[in-house]
């Protein structure tokens, strides 16, 4: 499909392991954005990328967590040593450009990866 | 047509003044979010709200979910305050839909 394509849509693991969590973005769209949100929760802001560089990781909410995009392109959002805190549903969007700083630029957003840590 | 939509665009306001961000979306939401960007490009989750009013400092959030309509307040604004606030709403298939954002610059 022409859509945000992330995987796994589920993804249950124990605490303490490794997970790795992808997103495709849609052809062609420069910024790509990782958000989260647990139960009850309000949206969370990770990181964004525009091409291939993250100029911001402060929302990155500890050390175990990285992001990478490579190539423009797909990207990885890591966590390492997972928490039960960890437990939310990880959301990426894409979009032509930055999007909102005076621009009129729409996020685009998968389905979202549900990550359950027992 | 935008399933958010925001207004003012932009806004400026002088230090003190009472400020008001309006949001209307026109689908069916599990919840809606308050979402502030500053320069540099950081988002910060302001409010999450489903119904009624939430308060945090000087920043108040409504929503009035039969007429689809929220707002976002700020009381005795600050220039540190200046940052584009976007309204977003959610639903239950965790479809997210975005407003345009509103710019708003707080003179000293």
């Amino acid at each position: 499909g022409a859509g945000v394509s992330q995987s796994p849509s589920n993804k249950v693991t124990e605490k303490g392991k490794d997970v790795e969590l992808r997103c495709d973005p849609i052809s062609g769209h420069t910024a790509l954005y990782w958000y989260r949100q647990s139960l009850g929760q309000g949206l969370e802001f990770l990181i964004y990328f525009q091409g291939n560089s993250a100029p911001d990781k402060s929302g990155l909410p500890s050390d175990r967590f990285s992001a990478e995009r490579t190539g423009g392109s797909v990207s990885t959002l890591t966590i390492q040593r997972t928490q039960q805190e960890d437990s939310a549903v990880y959301l990426c969007a894409s979009s032509l450009a930055t999007a909102w700083v005076g621009s009129n630029q729409p996020q685009h957003f998968g389905d979202g990866t549900r990550l359950s840590i027992l | 047509k935008n399933e958010v939509e925001q207004s003012p665009q932009n806004l400026t306001a002088q230090e003190g003044e009472f400020i008001t961000i309006n949001c209307s979306y026109s689908v069916g939401i599990s919840a809606l979010h308050w979402l502030q960007q500053h320069p540099g490009g950081g988002i910060v989750s302001l409010f999450m709200l489903s119904s009624g009013k939430k308060k945090h400092g000087r920043l108040i959030a409504t929503i009035n979910i039969q007429e689809k309509h929220s707002s976002l307040h700020i009381t005795a604004s600050h220039p540190r305050d200046s940052a584009v606030y976007i309204c977003a709403v959610s639903n239950t298939g965790n479809q997210f839909y975005f407003g345009t954002g509103t710019s708003l610059t707080v003179i000293p």
